[in-house]
C-alpha cells in the first residue's frame, strides 16, 4: 500500500500567519492527493483534490500544490476557524491511504 | 441537501458481530461509489473499504481485509459494513462518505457511527 507521511504532526501559529503542511508519498502518485480538515468532533471536509484544485466554498487562502511524491498545503493568513486537524489523501490507488494528521493550533 | 446517517454502532465484545448502515438521501445513490473510514479515539483517519456504484467491485485496507464486508443495496439507498470477529483495535467512530463523480474525492460525509469493542 501507499503510505503518505505528513508533517509536522501539529504545528502552532499566530493568527494572520502563513501555514505550510506537507505530506510526502511512498510511491509517485502524480497529482491525486486530496486534503480534508477535520474539526473536534466534526466529519472531515474536503479542501483540495487533485493536489491543487480548490473545492467548491472553500476559501481561497488555502491553496495546494506538488506532485509526484512531495505535497503541500498552504493557508496563506491563518483564521481563528482554521484550527483544526489536517489530513492528505492519496487516491491513486484504490486503497485511499491518509496522512497521520497536522494537528494546527494557535499561539 | 445530501445527508448521509450512519447507524447500528454499540458496545460489543471481542469476537462479535456487527454490521453498520448508512442511510443515503437527497441524491442519487445508485450512480456514486460510497467509502467507509474509521477512526480510533484520538486517532487519526483510517480508510477501511469503497464500494464501486453497482457494488460489483470491493476494495479493502490491508487491516481489515476477510473480516470486514462492504456492500450496498441501491434499492434502498443504503450503504452497509458488516464487521466479523470483533477486536478492541476495532473501536473507532465509523463514517461513511460518498465518492465524488467529479474529483474521485470524498465529498460529503455522515457525523459517524461510534463502536466500542470491549468486554
Amino acid at each position: 500500500d501507499i503510505q503518505m507521511t505528513q508533517s509536522p504532526s501539529t504545528l502552532s501559529a499566530s493568527i494572520g500567519d502563513r501555514v505550510t503542511i506537507s505530506c510526502r508519498a511512498s510511491q509517485t502518485i502524480s497529482s491525486w492527493v486530496a486534503w480534508y480538515q477535520q474539526k473536534p468532533g466534526k466529519a472531515p471536509k474536503l479542501l483540495i483534490y487533485k493536489a491543487s484544485s480548490l473545492e467548491s466554498g472553500v476559501p481561497s487562502r488555502f491553496s495546494g500544490s506538488g506532485s509526484g511524491t512531495e505535497f503541500t498545503l498552504n493557508i496563506s493568513s491563518l483564521q481563528p476557524d482554521d484550527v483544526a486537524t489536517y489530513y492528505c489523501q492519496q487516491y491513486n490507488s484504490e486503497s485511499r491511504t491518509f496522512g497521520q494528521g497536522t494537528r494546527v493550533e494557535t499561539k | 441537501q445530501v445527508q448521509l446517517v450512519e447507524s447500528g454502532g454499540g458496545v460489543v465484545q471481542p469476537g462479535r458481530s456487527l454490521r453498520l448502515s448508512c442511510a443515503a438521501s437527497e441524491f442519487t445513490f445508485r450512480v456514486y461509489a460510497m467509502n467507509w473510514v474509521r477512526q480510533a479515539p484520538g486517532k487519526g483517519l483510517e480508510w477501511v473499504a469503497s464500494v464501486s456504484s453497482d457494488g460489483r467491485k470491493e476494495f479493502y485496507a490491508d487491516s481489515v481485509r476477510g473480516r470486514f464486508t462492504i456492500s450496498r443495496d441501491n434499492s434502498r439507498n443504503t450503504l452497509y459494513l458488516q464487521i466479523d470477529s470483533l477486536r478492541p483495535d476495532d473501536t473507532a467512530v465509523y463514517y461513511c462518505a460518498r465518492g465524488s463523480i467529479r474529483t474521485a474525492c470524498f465529498d460529503y460525509w455522515g457525523q459517524g457511527t461510534l463502536v466500542t469493542v470491549s468486554s
